[in-house]
């Protein structure tokens, strides 16, 4: 069966500190993609970094990067130089060839100044 | 807009009635998704459009909900005999295509209250 797991409900980081949302993930499909997504207050998801199952090389996307350590079945987000615009939900999400689309359960972060 | 659109923004309404939410997905986006997100939850998946078919219709929670599209446009979750654990935000998705390193662009929900 399909899993995302996501241990961490909520965080509180000082600004500017570095930030990893840790993400842990189950499925026999050899080929899958792991997405996050970022929900702040407003309601509105974003879409923030892909990482395929076979990409050789972890994903950045600014000051976002995916941590992927396929034999863990790991996804951490990392976000570098964290600003208070970074309080939001992070969910971490997983798609396969069953055409199945599942959710974490998301960590809320909070950015303290 | 070039964004994905929902349809109302909020509705509040009573038990028993009927409700219908619309999507407008990006233009040309092939696959569309409906999630229902209830208070501090996660997302639950509801249903998936490739162009007008709903290959998987199992993530609905009961009959009472449905799902259309038409023309690989504009999409309608229907729920009829609204219940009370039917009030959550409804948001939608649409992606190029479907495939699975395809990112989805969502709208900003309709947010449902059944009284």
């Amino acid at each position: 069966a399909q899993k995302i797991t996501q241990t961490q409900p909520g965080m509180f980081v000082q600004e500017k500190e570095a930030v990893t949302l840790d993400c842990t993930y189950d499925t026999s499909d050899p080929s899958y993609g792991l997405f996050w997504y970022k929900q702040p207050s407003s309601g509105e998801m974003i879409f923030l970094i892909y990482q395929g199952s076979y990409d050789q090389q972890n994903a950045t996307e600014g000051r976002y990067s995916l941590n992927f350590q396929k034999a863990r079945k790991s996804a951490n987000l990392v976000i570098s130089a964290s600003q208070l615009g970074d309080s939001a939900m992070y969910f971490c999400a997983m798609t396969n060839r069953d055409d199945k689309i599942i959710f974490g359960k998301g960590t809320r972060l909070h950015i303290l100044p | 807009g070039a964004g994905v659109s929902q349809s109302p923004s909020n509705k509040v309404t009573e038990k028993g009635k009927d409700v219908e939410l619309r999507c407008d997905p990006i233009s040309g986006h092939t696959a569309l998704y409906w999630y229902r997100q209830r208070l501090g939850q996660g997302l639950e998946f509801l249903i998936y459009f490739q162009g007008n078919s709903a290959p998987d219709k199992s993530g609905l929670p009961s009959d009472r909900f449905s799902a259309e599209r038409t023309g690989e446009s504009v999409s309608t979750l229907t729920i009829q005999r609204t219940q009370q654990e039917d009030s959550a935000v409804y948001l939608c998705a649409s992606s190029l295509y479907r495939n699975s390193n395809q990112p989805q662009h969502f709208g900003d929900g309709t947010r449902l209250s059944i009284l």
